[in-house]
């Protein structure tokens, strides 16, 4: 098993240009989540689905849409990139949102917009 | 809504000794508390959690206290190893969904 894959690993965007972060898991969970990393600021939750069909938003959903276009894809877009959207980006699953399963992490998306 | 924090932002010692990582959180609510690791370049990786109807949990050398009533938690570290080196984050579970991460705590492990 792959477990969560992310692409692409690295993307460097112009203000104003859009893209779009994919992600896939092939464990058949049920929820899974967008979140990004800066330094010093830990993990924060843009958008989660806690199973397929449904979206909802988290601590820092501006700037974002997502789309759960199966239960095991789960894509971040960036409609307009700002500079303050540089940063890390992590999709994760789990086996149901709203009790203690463990998340699983893919391997980050490096994106910087100049 | 639920707000952690996570002490200290750095920590360095020397292999063999221990580590030890604190975590408060504010929603009394909250009733499942994990840990992640972060080694550099991945994504992070559940190392222990605890439910809040246990006070201390130990998987061999690593170990996770919580006090209820203070609404603290801690990640204890023993006969700590160079491959201990990495990023680590407490986080804490509304009464809801959403996991919400203290800003991590990076430890060095220098043999």
């Amino acid at each position: 098993n792959a477990g969560v894959t992310q692409t692409p690993k690295f993307q460097v965007l112009k203000t104003g240009q859009s893209m779009t972060l994919q992600c896939a898991q092939d464990m058949n969970h049920n929820s899974m989540y967008w979140y990004r990393q800066d330094p010093g600021m830990g993990l924060r939750l843009i958008y989660y689905s806690a199973s397929e069909g449904t979206t909802d938003k988290g601590e820092v959903p501006n700037g974002y849409n997502v789309s759960r276009l199966n239960k095991r894809e789960f894509s971040l877009r960036l409609e307009s990139a700002a500079p303050s959207q540089t940063s890390v980006y992590f999709c994760a699953s789990s086996v149901e949102a709203g009790v203690a399963n463990e998340q699983f992490f893919g391997p980050g998306t490096r994106l910087t917009v100049l | 809504g639920e707000n952690v924090e996570q002490h200290p932002s750095t920590l360095s010692v020397q292999e063999g000794d221990s580590a030890v990582i604190k975590c408060t959180y504010s929603d009394s609510a909250s009733n499942y508390f994990p840990w992640y690791k972060q080694e550099l370049g991945k994504g992070p990786q559940l190392i222990i959690d605890i439910r809040s109807n246990v006070g201390e949990k130990k998987d061999q050398r690593i170990a996770v206290t919580l006090n209820k009533t203070a609404k603290h938690f801690s990640l204890h570290i023993t006969e700590t190893q160079p491959e201990d080196s990495a990023v680590y984050f407490c986080a804490a579970r509304q009464a809801g969904t959403a996991l919400i991460f203290g800003k991590g705590t990076t430890l060095s492990v220098s043999s």
